[in-house]
């Protein structure tokens, strides 16, 4: 089956910096991969996602990069803000199997002022 | 629109009892499915409904673990008896038919001393 892992699990940065988080996966059959923002004690909210043909999509602050040869995909953020602050999740999934998403551990990211 | 709900948000049990989580998904959305992160760790998938159907249960850990969705509105996610490492955050996810966005509750945080 699928496996996605995320680096790093922590990420501390200042405010106005860039922020990169950086998922594998397993499964080359996987080709939608989406990413979602937990605030404490809300819910996951999907912020981006990205498909196999596409290499790069980015929404104003937030990119995400997709190598599938590497079977890697990153989030960027830049310039960041404290409302940045969250629990970032990756995930892989094949769209054959749709909803059954495999998540990476999570990235506890901290924006300081 | 009223989002994914879920019920209780916190429960804490002893060992051997019985609980049930419930998730209401949004309004005419098919898809619904059940997720759970323990200990930090990924969230992981546990079983998917389309209406009242099970289209997939593959995630689901044990015959302890009963979920169902009747009518094919709201679902139930019953542990009986619990154990300790069924201790976790329980989420719901909702989609509509195809492959559209899943949408998640705020997860129901279960604790089994």
């Amino acid at each position: 089956g699928e496996n996605v892992e995320q680096h790093p699990s922590t990420l501390s940065v200042q405010e106005g910096d860039s922020a990169v988080i950086k998922c594998t996966y397993s499964d080359s059959a996987s080709n939608y991969f989406p990413w979602y923002k937990q605030e404490l004690g809300k819910r996951p909210q999907l912020i981006i996602d990205i498909r196999s043909n596409v290499g790069e999509k980015k929404d104003q602050r937030i990119a995400v990069t997709l190598n599938k040869t590497a079977k890697h995909f990153s989030l960027h953020i830049t310039e960041t803000q404290p409302e940045d602050s969250a629990v970032y999740f990756c995930a892989a999934m094949t769209t054959d199997s749709w909803g059954k998403l495999q998540f990476g551990a999570g990235t506890q990211v901290v924006v300081t002022p | 629109e009223a989002g994914v709900t879920q019920f209780p948000s916190h429960s804490v049990i002893e060992k051997g009892q019985t609980v049930t989580l419930r998730c209401d998904p949004i309004s005419g959305h098919d898809n619904l499915y059940w997720y759970r992160r323990v200990m930090g760790k990924e969230i992981k998938f546990l079983l998917h409904f389309v209406k009242e159907s099970k289209q997939d249960e593959s995630g689901m850990p044990n015959n302890r673990f009963l979920a169902e969705r009747t009518g094919g509105t709201y679902s139930t996610l019953k542990v009986q008896p619990a154990e300790l490492e069924d201790s976790g955050v329980y989420f719901c996810a909702s989609s509509r038919q195809g492959v559209g966005e899943l949408f998640f509750g705020e997860g129901s945080r279960l604790t089994v001393l």
